[in-house]
């Protein structure tokens, strides 16, 4: 079985510009989760969904937004990004919500310019 | 106070000798921790997952829990080179859809 893959695995953008972050989840899983990790740091938590809807939400500004499709497909965007954004995006699936049982893709490593 | 705490390391342990690594946690909610090993340039893996107070063996690794002094640790026995990795420290929070890691501990087995 696939795993939660994630697109692009690299990108390099500009400050103020916008950027799109893909994921698709392990196959039958219903949750997914974004998170930050910046070199040296743990992953912060940005959102979950769960059945399309937003079920939590970590300290980050109202720049970064997601939503999760029918297929519970997800996208994180970042609007007028800074050099601050700069890291790797994680996403991870579980089956359900409130679970630690994340199951993590290999990430898009964001560089902002 | 910081949700999840971790030291960062790094912690040097020689191949072979046991090597103990800590997380303190601050929700008194919480119910189920975990632990995620991340080696340099992946992603984090879960390996062990811990609900109730005491120690739950898997292998060569044993978790343990204590919640009243909300502290929960992880033993790796007979260390080996390929246990060299960030070692990361998980909590869902009771109050919210989301599950906190801590900073991590850098794990080096020196041969």
């Amino acid at each position: 079985d696939a795993g939660v893959t994630q697109s692009p695995t690299h990108l390099i953008k500009t400050r103020g510009q916008q950027v799109t972050l893909r994921c698709s989840p392990i196959s039958g899983h219903k949750s997914v989760s974004w998170y930050q990790q910046v070199l040296g740091q743990g992953p912060q938590f940005i959102f979950q969904y769960y059945e399309k809807e937003e079920r939590g939400r970590g300290n980050f500004p109202d720049r970064f937004s997601a939503r999760q499709f029918p297929n519970y497909s997800s996208e994180l965007n970042v609007n007028a990004l800074l050099l601050g954004d700069s890291a790797l995006y994680l996403c991870a699936s579980s089956p359900g919500t409130n679970t630690g049982e994340l199951f993590f893709g290999e990430g898009s490593r964001l560089t902002v310019l | 106070q910081k949700e999840v705490e971790q030291n960062s390391g790094p912690l040097s342990v020689p191949e072979g000798a046991i090597a103990s690594l800590n997380c303190t946690y601050s929700d008194r909610g919480s119910q189920s921790f975990f632990w995620y090993r991340q080696y340099s340039g992946k992603s984090p893996e879960l390996i062990m997952s811990i609900y109730s107070n005491g120690d739950k063996e898997d292998g060569r690794f044993t978790a343990q829990l204590n919640k009243a002094s909300q502290y929960v640790s992880l033993l790796i026995r007979d260390s080996q080179p390929s246990d060299s990795a960030t070692y990361l420290c998980a909590v869902p929070y009771s109050s919210a859809s989301k599950i906190i890691f801590g900073s991590g501990t850098r794990l080096s087995i020196r041969p």
